[in-house]
């Protein structure tokens, strides 16, 4: 199986911050890589998709990058309603494969 | 818009066998793959296992002796069946489509979207 490391784990930051959550894979991926948005009690929630394709009614402020084994997911300027755990997940190979979370907290 | 809803038992023991439906509105289940994903509780996610329209699976091979994905395409339902369970199968199970497309390069892009609002499963006597 890929394992998908995330860093940080978690991260405070304030509103209007720029943040940024890395993606690590075991073995490239080529940019088969998504990221999904998970509130408390919530389902996840597609953000992106293919590494840099934002899923359609996602804030502009969302954005992905990289290729092979190293992905981040950035957020320009961090709302109110974007504190949440981040999962990157691949989608290279069988089985599929998600990160274990970076939760975004209020500073 | 596409809508999906798990249903089951939220309280299954030890040793039995788990079982949930996944029921898809707004769109025919015919076109795409469907996938399970579970997460334990404040844990990280797992995906189970998929199915298309025409019977044809795929299982995380972590769960595979134990797990079984159907589809009923005439109800527009899937389903899995988890067997021998214990206490570390206490999670909330999600249903997913598994969309793709294919990139520059002809190969397919997957993703899961939209999912079902979840279920929590727990395996307790």
């Amino acid at each position: 199986d890929i394992q998908m490391t995330q860093s940080p784990s978690s991260l405070s930051a304030s509103v209007g911050d720029r943040v940024t959550i890395t993606c690590r894979a075991s073995q490239s991926i080529s940019t088969y890589l998504n990221w999904y948005q998970q509130k408390p009690g919530k389902a996840p929630n597609l953000l992106i998709y293919a590494t840099s394709s934002l899923q359609s009614g996602v804030p502009s402020r969302f954005s992905g990058s990289g290729s092979g084994t190293d992905f981040t997911l950035t957020i320009s300027s961090l709302q109110p309603e974007d504190f949440a755990t981040y999962y990157c997940q691949q989608s290279s190979t069988l089985p599929r494969t998600f990160g274990q979370g970076t939760k975004v907290e209020i500073k | 818009q596409v809508q999906l809803q798990e249903s089951g038992p939220g309280l299954v023991k030890p040793s039995e066998t788990l079982s949930l439906t996944c029921t898809v509105s707004g769109d025919s289940i015919d076109t795409y793959r469907w996938s399970w994903i579970r997460q334990p509780p404040g844990k990280g996610l797992e995906w189970i296992g998929n199915v298309y329209s025409s019977g044809s699976t795929n299982y995380n091979p972590s769960l595979e002796s134990r797990v079984t994905i159907s589809i009923d395409t005439s109800k527009n339902q899937f389903s899995l069946k988890l067997s021998s369970v214990t206490a570390a199968d206490t999670a909330v199970y999600y249903c997913a489509r598994d969309n793709r497309r294919r990139d520059s390069s002809g190969w397919y892009v997957h993703w899961f979207d939209p999912w079902g609002q979840g279920t929590l499963v727990t395996v307790s006597s």
